[in-house]
């Protein structure tokens, strides 16, 4: 059963650093993963998703990797400002119909 | 453009109540899904669908039902609501329903509580 884990639950940062947050899943064998943007009391906003055959996404500031062989992906944040706390979930999709399996979330903290 | 809306957005029922959670999209996406999030579980998948008159489980399915009359709405109705129902509920819509590499869209939620 694919498990996903995001390391740390919470992370705080000056604003101006640029900032890794991992996710880690069990089984390589993906269809796609998804990093996900939730604000407090609201729902969640996709950020990037990355297909089993890409090896990142980019987006503005934020860039994803996927590495399949050792079940990781990162999201990177430039220049973090106080508008990016936020918490960040990864998803990720085992098969084409399967359903999204989530982590529980690195809660970003950006201090001006 | 209203994207994904839930309504409502907190509700207290008391163990054993019905209630309807409702969600409605303006986007004409095919797939439409509800999400459980609890602390400690990350978010659970309850029931999906891909299409008008078509419904399927997810991971936690066990007392709640759907429907999907409509490509627009996608009701979720607790029939006897009991305490480990407490939760906040997310709607979740994506464009299509054959290719699964279209991103995810959310509500901002239902917050429920069962005395």
């Amino acid at each position: 059963k694919q498990e996903v884990t995001q390391i740390p639950a919470a992370l705080s940062v000056p604003e101006g650093e640029n900032l890794v947050l991992n996710c880690s899943f069990t089984d390589s064998a993906i269809y796609n993963l998804q990093w996900f943007r939730q604000d407090p009391g609201k729902g969640l906003t996709s950020l990037l998703l990355i297909q089993s055959s890409q090896r990142e996404q980019t987006s503005g500031r934020l860039n994803a990797s996927l590495d399949k062989s050792s079940g990781r992906s990162t999201l990177y944040i430039a220049a973090s400002q106080p508008g990016d706390s936020a918490t960040y979930l990864c998803a990720v999709r085992p098969g084409g119909n399967t359903p999204l399996v989530f982590g529980k979330g690195t809660r970003l903290s950006v201090i001006a | 453009n209203a994207g994904v809306t839930q309504t409502p957005k907190f509700q207290v029922l008391k163990t054993g109540q019905s209630m309807t959670l409702q969600c409605a999209q303006d986007m004409n996406h095919e797939y439409m899904s509800w999400y459980r999030q609890d602390p400690g579980m990350g978010l659970r998948l309850i029931h999906y669908s891909v299409g008008a008159g078509i419904t399927d489980q997810g991971e936690v399915p066990n007392g709640y039902n759907v429907s999907r009359s409509t490509t627009e709405d996608f009701p979720l109705r607790l029939l006897s609501a009991a305490p480990s129902q407490t939760s906040v509920y997310f709607c979740a819509t994506s464009v299509d329903r054959v290719s699964y590499n279209s991103p995810l869209h959310f509500g901002n939620g239902t917050r429920l509580t069962v005395t």
